[in-house]
């Protein structure tokens, strides 16, 4: 079975311009978990989707939002980026609501914020 | 907020000498996860625990409820160990906020 997938793998943007991520959790799982993971630091928690519905979010602004849609995928979209926002964005998910259940990662998207 | 400590922060063993990472949290939680995180970023899940113990191959990971720590031990370690490994944890009360990670421990296996 596939793992985890996102895309794409590195994505080079200005600032002020306007992100999209992806994930695809692994078949059968409703749970997707987003991360910033920032160098040399542990990952930060951005928002859990479950069964389609946003069931947290972390401390990041509003320009940080996400969705997910009827087949589980789930999208990460940063607006008006910041140099700040250069990290590793991790997706993971889960069979049930992240924090219950064994969370399997994908390979992370590096973002580069110019 | 519940903060989740890890020590040491670096680690630098030899071959074959036996590992101790240990985490520590600060409030009640549902769940504790020892990932492993090697370059580049790819996260591998190792364990999920809520209580007592768990064990597979030289990997073994305790967890004291009470005392609110937990270990994560690699006995025989070998260089392929040498990787940042990462405790994180899942409040009580439904999980909705996700997982809240230590910063992690760099630990380098020398042949």
């Amino acid at each position: 079975d596939a793992g985890v997938t996102q895309s794409p793998t590195h994505l080079i943007k200005t600032r002020g311009q306007q992100v999209t991520l992806r994930c695809s959790p692994i078949s059968g799982h409703k749970s997707v978990s987003w991360y910033q993971q920032v160098l040399g630091q542990g990952p930060q928690f951005i928002f859990q989707y479950y069964e389609k519905e946003e069931r947290g979010r972390g401390n990041f602004p509003d320009r940080f939002s996400a969705r997910q849609f009827p087949n589980y995928s789930s999208e990460l979209n940063v607006n008006a980026l910041l140099l700040g926002d250069s990290a590793l964005y991790l997706c993971a998910s889960s069979l049930v609501a992240a924090g219950k259940g064994e969370q399997y990662f994908g390979p992370g998207t590096r973002l580069t914020v110019t | 907020k519940n903060e989740v400590e890890q020590s040491p922060q670096n680690l630098t063993a030899q071959e074959g000498e036996f590992i101790t990472i240990n985490c520590s949290y600060s409030v009640g939680i549902s769940a504790l996860h020892w990932l492993q995180q090697h370059p580049g970023g790819g996260i591998v899940s190792l364990f999920m625990l809520s209580s007592g113990k768990k064990k597979h191959g030289r990997l073994i990971a305790t967890i004291n409820i009470q005392e609110k720590h937990s270990s994560l031990h690699i006995t025989a370690s070998h260089p392929r160990d040498s990787a940042v490994y990462i405790c994180a944890v899942a409040y009580s009360g439904g999980g909705a906020d996700g997982l809240t990670f230590g910063k992690g421990t760099h630990l380098i296996i020398q042949p």
